[in-house]
């Protein structure tokens, strides 16, 4: 099956500065990225998701990146603030529907 | 549209009880998920369902985890018996065809 990596599994930010995260993935056959905010308690709430046919999407603060090639995808997140604060998970899929999940990124934003 | 419905949101239980986990999907979605969430694996796809039939169920830990959708809009999962190890947080999601997964509240599971 699919194999999702995801680093860092922590990182803290002062406010205002931006915050990179990195997954990558082994199957070449997953073309769905999608990435999954969770606050402390929360359900998992989609954020924003990239198909293999875009190299980048953005929306407001928030952009993906994806290289086919190498096999990887980033989340970009811009002038961050205290409210950016929680776990972030990537997922991979090749049907669209069967996500593989990274192991998740705790973001810290320091006001 | 109230979301995807999970219940109960808390249960404690001991060791060797059976546990029942409903779920509700979105009215309309014809995908359902059940995913396991712990500090030590993440989040893990147990089981999903299309239109009331289960597609992959490889990701069920034992024999002693089983999950049904009778109709369209109600899921369970059981476990049965249970054990410590089981405690997690187990989330329901709902999806239409190839599109986003929304995730229900959760339950969150404690086996003593």
């Amino acid at each position: 099956g699919e194999n999702v990596e995801q680093h860092p599994s922590t990182l803290s930010v002062q406010e205002g500065d931006s915050a990179v995260i990195k997954c990558t993935y082994s199957d070449s056959a997953s073309n769905y990225f999608p990435w999954y905010k969770q606050e402390l308690g929360k359900r998992p709430q989609l954020i924003i998701d990239i198909r293999s046919n875009v190299g980048e999407k953005k929306d407001q603060r928030i952009a993906v990146t994806l290289n086919k090639t190498a096999k990887h995808f980033s989340l970009h997140i811009t002038e961050t603030q205290p409210e950016d604060s929680a776990v972030y998970f990537c997922a991979a899929s090749k049907t669209g529907n069967q996500f593989y999940f990274g192991t998740g990124t705790s973001l810290t934003v320091i006001p | 549209d109230a979301g995807v419905i999970q219940s109960p949101r808390h249960e404690v239980t001991e060791m060797g009880q059976e546990v029942t986990l409903r779920c509700k999907p979105i009215s309309g979605h014809d995908y359902l998920f059940w995913y396991r969430q712990t500090m030590m694996r993440g989040l893990e796809l147990l089981i999903y369902f299309n239109n009331n039939v289960p597609i992959d169920d490889s990701g069920m830990p034992e024999d002693r985890f089983s999950a049904k959708m009778p109709n369209a809009s109600f899921s369970t999962l059981k476990i049965q018996p249970s054990e410590p190890r089981d405690s997690a947080v187990y989330f329901c999601a709902s999806s239409v065809t190839t599109g986003t997964q929304y995730f229900g509240p959760g339950t969150r599971l404690l086996v003593l």
